[in-house]
C-alpha cells in the first residue's frame, strides 16, 4: 500500500509570486483534502477534492486553488503570495462513501515565503 | 472561531506515568472524533477516533474517554513511553465529512 507522497518537501518563495504544491494519494482513496498547518498549531482545513470537483472548503481566499485528476492525485495552486501563506502545507487523502473513513496525511511541503 | 479547543499546550510525564489531553467542542453535530500523533518533520498520523455512541475505546495503549452531554473527549496514554514524544491532535467532523477540525495541539514529552 503506497501511502500519500507530496512534493517538494520545501520550497522558498518570494512575496506576490506563484506556487503549485503536488499530492500523490494512497492507493485506493478516491478523495484528497489540503490542509494548511501553521507553526505551533493545527492544521486548518483548505479544500477538499472528490471526482475531480471541489467538495468543500474552508475559510480561505480564491487565491488558493487546487485541481484533482482522474488518477487522484491533486494540485495546490497559490497565487499572490503573502508572508503569513509561509506554513506546512499538508495533503490528506481519504475514501469518500465509506463510514469510518479517516484521513491519511502526507509529510507536507514547508513553504516560506520571504 | 476555535471549534475544538484542546488542553494542555505542553505537558511532560515520566516514564510509565499517565499522560491525559483533553478536548472540548461546541457544535453537536460532530459525530466522529479521532486523535492524530505528529512527529517533528511528519504528517500527522491518526491514533485512535470515537464515535459519540461509545463512552470509551481503547487501543493497546491509548484509550479515548468520551462525554457526551459535557461535550468533551479526552486522550489517555497508558505506561507512556519516550518514543510517545510527540505532538498530539484532537479533532471532530460531521460524518467523517469534508472538514476535519483540529485542536490547536498538546506538545508531550516523556521523560526517561
Amino acid at each position: 500500500e503506497t501511502g500519500v507522497t507530496q512534493s517538494p518537501t520545501h520550497l522558498i518563495k518570494t512575496r506576490g509570486q506563484q506556487v503549485t504544491l503536488r499530492c500523490s494519494s494512497q492507493s485506493g482513496h478516491n478523495t484528497v483534502s489540503w490542509y494548511q498547518q501553521a507553526l505551533g498549531q493545527g492544521p486548518q482545513f483548505i479544500f477538499q477534492y472528490y471526482r475531480e470537483e471541489e467538495n468543500g472548503r474552508g475559510n480561505f481566499p480564491p487565491r488558493f486553488s487546487g485541481l484533482q485528476f482522474p488518477n487522484y492525485s491533486s494540485e495546490l495552486n497559490v497565487n499572490a503570495l503573502e508572508l503569513d501563506d509561509s506554513a506546512l502545507y499538508l495533503c490528506a487523502s481519504s475514501l469518500t462513501g465509506v463510514l469510518g473513513s479517516p484521513l491519511h496525511f502526507g509529510n507536507g511541503t514547508r513553504l516560506t515565503v520571504t | 472561531q476555535q471549534q475544538v479547543k484542546q488542553s494542555p499546550q505542553s505537558l511532560i510525564v515520566q516514564k510509565g506515568g499517565i499522560s491525559i489531553i483533553n478536548c472540548a467542542y461546541e457544535n453537536t453535530a460532530f459525530d466522529y472524533f479521532p486523535w492524530y500523533q505528529q512527529f517533528p518533520g511528519k504528517g500527522p498520523a491518526l491514533l485512535i477516533a470515537i464515535r459519540p455512541d461509545v463512552s470509551e475505546k481503547k487501543e493497546g495503549r491509548f484509550t479515548i474517554s468520551f462525554n457526551k452531554s459535557a461535550k468533551q473527549f479526552s486522550l489517555h496514554i497508558m505506561d507512556s513511553q519516550p518514543g510517545d514524544s510527540a505532538t498530539y491532535f484532537c479533532a471532530a467532523s460531521i460524518n467523517t465529512g469534508n472538514q476535519f477540525y483540529f485542536g490547536t495541539g498538546t506538545s508531550l514529552t516523556v521523560i526517561p
